[in-house]
């Protein structure tokens, strides 16, 4: 059964103050890892998609990295409008119903001023 | 990007009635779409897989006919939650691939209250 787990829970930033948040995924065959922000009911928007290891993508002052057992979400100088839920999904190979996602429980983000 | 419209956005409702849920692809065409589930604070748990002109896939443990899920159309798919009551009332949210593309894009979810 594919897994998703994400760390930490939440975490509080002061405006400026760069982290990274965690997903450890446990999948027969990755297809794809998504990353996605939601914010308060509202559906999730799509930040980025890692197929294989090594990758690295970017976006603003988000980063995206993925190893065979995890992936990274990076945040440069994180401003207020970057809290969000962050959301961590995984899409294993072979998948039958069409793009199938596995979420993991999200890390709530809040940047303080 | 692609746009999926999902309406209502929030809707309460008296236990026993039912509630449908309208998933639209606004600029291209979604031979499938997918419904999901979220309980505040806990993340999306898929409830079905739905397919153009064929029955949806029902995740294990969700009642097929509770959740009546129709995609009539490439560019629309519903959802009915009958004779709903509280343990219903939940975070909806559809999602729709589009074809030519891997990513799913989300519809804005729908509060659905039950009481």
């Amino acid at each position: 059964e594919d897994q998703v787990t994400q760390s930490p829970e939440a975490l509080r930033l002061q405006e400026g103050e760069s982290s990274s948040l965690n997903c450890s995924y446990t999948v027969s065959g990755l297809r794809g890892l998504f990353w996605y922000r939601q914010d308060p009911g509202k559906g999730p928007e799509f930040l980025f998609t890692l197929y294989s290891a090594g990758e690295e993508k970017e976006k603003e002052r988000l980063k995206a990295t993925l190893t065979k057992k995890e992936s990274f979400l990076h945040i440069t100088a994180p401003k207020p409008e970057d809290s969000a839920t962050y959301l961590c999904a995984v899409q294993a190979m072979g998948e039958t119903s069409g793009s199938r996602l596995t979420f993991g429980e999200g890390t709530q983000l809040t940047v303080n001023p | 990007g692609a746009v999926v419209s999902q309406h209502p956005s929030r809707v309460i409702c008296k236990s026993g009635t039912s509630v449908k849920i309208e998933c639209r692809s606004l600029d291209f065409q979604a031979t499938t779409m997918f419904w999901y589930r979220q309980f505040p604070k806990q993340s999306l748990m898929l409830m079905a897989t739905s397919n153009e002109g064929s029955k949806a896939t029902y995740e294990q443990g969700v009642e097929k006919d509770k959740f009546l899920i129709n995609h009539a159309s490439l560019t629309l798919s519903t959802l009915t939650v009958t004779s709903a009551h509280p343990e219903d009332s939940s975070f909806y949210i559809c999602s729709a691939r589009d074809g030519l593309d891997e990513k799913l894009f989300f519809g804005s979810g729908t509060q659905l209250s039950v009481l």
